[in-house]
């Protein structure tokens, strides 16, 4: 099994709601991600968890809040998000934080906030 | 600061030869990864490089330059599912820990 599932595939949610996205890996890999991408543009890296302990957060607002309850499972919180965080979730997985390989990536969340 | 740069767009004809090129400035360099991308998908391995040199996967080739910056994605005879965005990533532990860094990425088209 050499997939990341993530779920839902689409979210549509309003600015008052809260809601989580799921990401899910049984490789055995120690280290997960979470990255935002806009239209057009390249992932941007939010947060990263090794071992599930947050290693990273890139100065990522709090209205997002990340979850790492186990080694297998990674959630994304979303609570009072605003129009602009409309864009595709990409969660992703590797090995270690120290070990140098590729990622694997789930195909994502797409999240429209109204 | 951390900088990695590709062209926008590309255009290319189907069973021809293009070059994705991509420069990078990092502070901790530990290896540079190609990622394809099609529209609302996630992003799918290609290709990798630590050394300098060439690295050949079938169709794909990469290469790099670590004293110069720089790297690029070879695609031989271009089919038309090749048209998707590709994305330069570098591994980077400048900041004490390791991240993977997305480069602005190319949208490739190919013709037929």
């Amino acid at each position: 099994d050499t997939e990341v599932t993530q779920t839902p595939k689409h979210l549509v949610m309003g600015m008052t709601n809260k809601k989580s996205l799921k990401c899910e890996q049984h490789m055995g890999h120690r280290a997960m991600y979470w990255y935002k991408q806009k239209a057009k543009k390249p992932p941007e890296l939010m947060f990263v968890y090794s071992y599930e302990k947050l290693s990273i957060n890139e100065s990522v607002p709090s209205r997002f809040s990340p979850e790492c309850p186990n080694s297998s499972l990674l959630n994304l919180h979303l609570h009072a998000l605003q129009p602009e965080d409309s864009a595709l979730y990409l969660c992703a997985s590797s090995q270690t934080v120290a070990t140098n390989e590729k990622l694997f990536f789930g195909s994502g969340t797409q999240l429209s906030v109204l | 600061g951390q900088n990695i740069d590709q062209p926008t767009e590309m255009t290319a004809t189907e069973g021809a030869i293009v070059q994705i090129n991509c420069t990078y400035q990092t502070s901790g360099f530990n290896g540079l990864f190609w990622y394809q991308q099609h529209a609302g998908e996630a992003p799918t391995f290609l290709s990798y490089n630590v050394l300098d040199g060439l690295e050949e996967k079938g169709r794909f080739s990469s290469f790099l330059s670590r004293s110069k910056g720089y790297s690029y994605l070879l695609l031989k005879e271009l089919q038309m599912k090749d048209s998707a965005s590709y994305l330069c990533a570098v591994r980077d532990a400048g900041s004490g820990t390791y991240k993977y860094i997305f480069g602005t990425g190319t949208r490739l088209k190919v013709l037929a």
